[in-house]
């Protein structure tokens, strides 16, 4: 099984809304990934977690909160987001970083107005 | 001038074809290369990696790199309508334990 699960496959929220992504694995990876992607750009990294904790940032802004609650776990939490935050949010998984196997989810594609 | 430079295509090709993409790059760190496939409003997917200079083939598929040009390639063989989709060439150097993405090329293989 290399299935990286998103959830929910789409969301639309207000920009005063508070809403959460959640990602999940079951192949025993000890690193997750959050990755943003626009329209015909590519994947741009947000944040690595490594056996659970926070390894990467790529200073991103705090209206973005990313929470690994065990190992096969990945939430991101939203709040007060801006229309050009809309997106395809990407998960994905490998069995360490560095590794060059990493798998993606099929994203949730976020609009907000 | 960014890290990673891929053409954006799209790149047109009839069925049956041979359908050469490619990358260069600037980050003498980077050790391991990989494309990953991403059809419209799907995640990538894994295609293949390598791991410094040579090729490697998987069915249809061959990847070649030059690290002495700082160059890839992903060749693909009798390409198929299925394989329109666009494709991302990832880099990893072993320091960051990240990938950088190419811009990704759009392939349209014409039935």
């Amino acid at each position: 099984d290399t299935e990286v699960t998103q959830t929910p496959k789409h969301l639309v929220m207000g920009m005063t809304n508070k809403k959460s992504l959640k990602c999940e694995q079951h192949m025993g990876h000890r690193a997750m990934y959050w990755y943003k992607q626009k329209a015909k750009k590519p994947p741009e990294l947000m944040f690595v977690y490594s056996y659970e904790k926070l390894s990467i940032n790529e200073s991103v802004p705090s209206r973005f909160s990313p929470e690994c609650p065990n190992s096969s776990l990945l939430n991101l939490h939203l709040h007060a987001l801006q229309p050009e935050d809309s997106a395809l949010y990407l998960c994905a998984s490998s069995q360490e970083t560095g590794y060059t196997e990493a798998f993606f989810g099929q994203g949730t594609r976020l609009t907000v107005v | 001038q960014k890290e990673v430079e891929q053409d954006p295509g799209p790149l047109s090709v009839p069925e049956g074809a041979i359908v050469s993409l490619n990358c260069t790059y600037s980050n003498s760190a980077f050790q391991y290369f990989m494309w990953y496939r991403q059809y419209s409003r799907k995640g990538p997917e894994l295609l293949m990696y390598t791991y410094s200079s040579g090729n490697k083939e998987d069915g249809r598929f061959t990847a070649q790199v030059d690290k002495s040009s700082k160059y890839i390639s992903l060749f693909i063989r009798d390409s198929q309508p299925s394989d329109s989709a666009t494709y991302l060439c990832a880099m990893m150097d072993t320091g960051r334990r990240a990938l950088t993405f190419g811009s990704g090329t759009r392939l349209q293989v014409q039935p």
